[in-house]
């Protein structure tokens, strides 16, 4: 069964700086990987997806992710952080249709606070 | 922009009663999802819904658990008799197709509290 690890519960960077998210999956087959993000009252929305081609995935807000198949990580990035990035973020991973079918398996999130 | 709603956005209800959660999925989306997510814990899949019949399950929805599209719009969960497991923040998602990376827009959640 496919699992996602998110090691880190809570990052604090401040207001400028570069942000690294870590994600790591295991999946027997040819991953589908989602990052989304949660802000405090509101659902949770799309950042970015990978399911093939260019491992270098561009998303909504300046956000990139990295998939390494090598290291089974997708790693959420943005070079600058404004304070409105503050919220919590969720990687996924979603089963092919050999597999789970069409569900996403999270993980357990990582709280971003931003200092200013 | 279309989104997905969910009503009440908080619901705190006695242990053994029943509760219906609601959620009203963007309108031209084919396929509907609860998923949960226990205080401190990650988001799971509950069930997927097609064709007003239940698409997949998870070990999790057992004989409690129960979903609806009792219309054209709304999609419901049903909890028979709540128990205080059920404790938990309950989204709902929608996708316009079931493909593997078909996007699953959210809702906002319920959280349910059970006494």
């Amino acid at each position: 069964a496919q699992s996602v690890t998110q090691p880190d519960i809570h990052i604090t960077v401040s207001e400028g700086a570069s942000l690294e998210l870590r994600c790591n999956y295991s999946y027997g087959a040819t991953p589908y990987l989602f990052w989304y993000v949660q802000s405090p009252g509101q659902g949770l929305q799309l950042l970015l997806k990978y399911f093939s081609g260019d491992t270098l995935v561009q998303g909504i807000k300046g956000f990139e992710a990295e998939f390494k198949r090598s290291q089974s990580s997708f790693n959420l990035r943005k070079p600058s952080v404004h304070w409105s990035d503050a919220a919590e973020y969720f990687c996924a991973v979603g089963a092919g249709l050999t597999g789970g079918g069409n569900k996403l398996t999270f993980g357990t999130g990582t709280q971003l606070k931003v200092e200013l | 922009e279309p989104e997905v709603t969910q009503t009440p956005s908080h619901q705190v209800t006695q242990m053994g009663q029943e509760v219906i959660l609601r959620c009203v999925p963007i309108s031209n989306h084919l396929y509907f999802y609860w998923y949960r997510q226990i205080l401190g814990q990650k988001v799971e899949f509950l069930v997927s819904f097609y064709n007003n019949e239940i698409s997949e399950k998870s070990e999790i929805f057992d004989d409690q658990f129960s979903v609806e599209r009792p219309d054209g719009s709304n999609f419901t969960l049903k909890i028979r008799s709540t128990k205080l497991e059920d404790s938990a923040m309950y989204f709902c998602a929608s996708s316009l197709d079931r493909g593997r990376v078909e996007t699953q827009y959210f809702g906002p959640g319920t959280r349910l509290l059970v006494l």
